[in-house]
């Protein structure tokens, strides 16, 4: 079955310091990846998405992703957080027999601290 | 560009009554989904429109909820009669085609809270 994976519920991180957002999946065939932010009382929005090609893709807001076949993984990353990057990040993978279905990790809160 | 819209942006409901809620989708996008995101969960899919034809719906609890695209623009999503467990936000995404590669952008969602 189809599945994403966020095993951290929250990160917390210093302004100004690199920040990783884990996210492994399991699904058949060739993934396509998606990250998402929410901010509170707000809907998700669009950060980044792997559908082939270069393992590091760029995204909104200077975030990154890389994509990892091996380990199955797609860590969003940042060089320098900021404070105004505290959120709710979610990981999202595009079911296989659906291809438009997207299944959403559980998410995992950013926490920047000044 | 305008984004998706939804209405009402909250709802507080008692058990047993009815709900509808409206989105709009970005201007153009073919395909619209309702997605419902339950409290510390990640969103999960309850429905799929192509133009105005139901792609997917296997998600859908049919006794009590509806949804119609009737003119393949707007799309209303509808609970009756409504349970404890309906409480979530319900989110409405648009994308210009399917397909795997499509990104899907999604609206503020309305909150539901029944009593």
């Amino acid at each position: 079955a189809q599945s994403v994976a966020q095993p951290e519920d929250q990160v917390n991180v210093a302004e100004g310091n690199p920040l990783t957002v884990k996210c492994t999946y399991s699904v058949s065939g060739n993934p396509y990846l998606f990250w998402y932010v929410q901010y509170p009382n707000r809907g998700l929005q669009f950060l980044l998405k792997y559908i082939t090609g270069d393992n590091l893709v760029k995204g909104s807001y200077g975030f990154e992703a890389e994509f990892n076949k091996s380990q199955t993984s797609f860590h969003l990353k940042k060089p320098s957080a900021l404070v105004s990057d505290s959120a709710l990040y979610f990981c999202a993978v595009r079911d296989s027999y659906n291809t438009d279905k997207l299944i959403f990790g559980t998410g995992t809160r950013l926490q920047v601290f000044p | 560009e305008a984004g998706v819209a939804q209405s009402p942006r909250y709802k507080i409901i008692e058990k047993r009554q009815s709900v509808a809620f409206w989105c709009n989708p970005i201007s153009g996008h073919a395909t619209l989904y309702w997605y419902q995101q339950i409290l510390g969960q990640g969103p999960k899919l309850l429905i799929q429109f192509q133009n105005n034809g139901v792609v997917d719906d296997s998600q859908l609890p049919k006794d009590r909820f509806s949804a119609e695209r009737l003119k393949g623009v707007d799309s209303t999503l509808k609970i009756q009669p409504a349970k404890l467990e309906d409480s979530a936000v319900y989110l409405c995404a648009s994308s210009l085609s399917p397909g795997q590669q499509e990104t899907q952008y999604f609206g503020p969602g309305t909150r539901l809270l029944v009593l």
